[in-house]
């Protein structure tokens, strides 16, 4: 079965260091992963998205991401964490029916 | 450019009732997509239509149901509420012809309240 994993409910990083939020997926033929972010009360906001090229993905508010094909893995990251990055994070991939699935979200707080 | 609306953002209903919640795309946007949002389920897709045709649909039951009007507005229905229809709808909006060629656009969500 097709299916996207965040094995993180959540997670806290001092304001400053660098974070990552983990995001493995399963689907057969190539995919298209995306990372969305959700601030409270508000609809999901676009951050980044691998279709095809270079491995390293640059997004919105500093937010990168590293597609692994090996490790079936596409994790968000930043150098330095603002606690203004405190959020729902969603991993996505497109699917061979032409479906998106989500992941179940990871809460990111960035503690002051 | 105004964004993706939802409308209501709000409402509350009791079991056995209807719902039709609607969504006004980004203008040129013609393909639109629902989603259901739940602390315990997280986000699932129900549907996604363009230009009024009904391209894809999730695994829910035949209660929820959409359509999409000439100018790409979208409306979705759900028919004899239950206590778990109890969710935040998003609608998002996209500018290619499948929802999932580029990156949605989210509107912020109708909350639905059953009792």
């Amino acid at each position: 079965a097709q299916s996207v994993a965040q094995p993180e409910d959540q997670v806290n990083v001092a304001e400053g260091n660098p974070l990552t939020v983990k995001c493995t997926y399963s689907v057969s033929g190539n995919p298209y992963l995306f990372w969305y972010v959700q601030y409270p009360n508000r609809g999901l906001q676009f951050l980044l998205k691998y279709i095809t090229g270079d491995n390293l993905v640059k997004g919105s508010y500093g937010f990168e991401a590293e597609f692994n094909k090996s490790q079936t893995s596409f994790h968000l990251k930043k150098p330095s964490a603002l606690v203004s990055d405190s959020a729902l994070y969603f991993c996505a991939v497109r699917d061979n029916r032409d479906k998106i699935i989500f992941g179940k979200g990871t809460r990111l707080h960035i503690l002051p | 450019k105004a964004g993706v609306t939802q409308t209501p953002r709000y409402l509350i209903k009791t079991r056995g009732q209807q719902v039709t919640l609607s969504c006004s795309p980004i203008s040129g946007h013609r393909s639109v997509s629902w989603y259901q949002q739940t602390p315990g389920q997280g986000l699932q897709f129900l549907f996604e239509y363009f230009s009024e045709t009904q391209r894809n649909k999730g695994n829910f039951p035949g209660r929820f149901s959409g359509r999409q009007f000439s100018n790409s507005r979208s409306e979705m229905n759900v028919s004899t509420l239950e206590l778990g229809d109890s969710a935040l709808y998003l609608c998002a909006s996209s500018l290619g012809t499948t929802a999932f060629s580029g990156e949605l656009f989210f509107g912020e969500g109708s909350r639905l309240t059953v009792l």
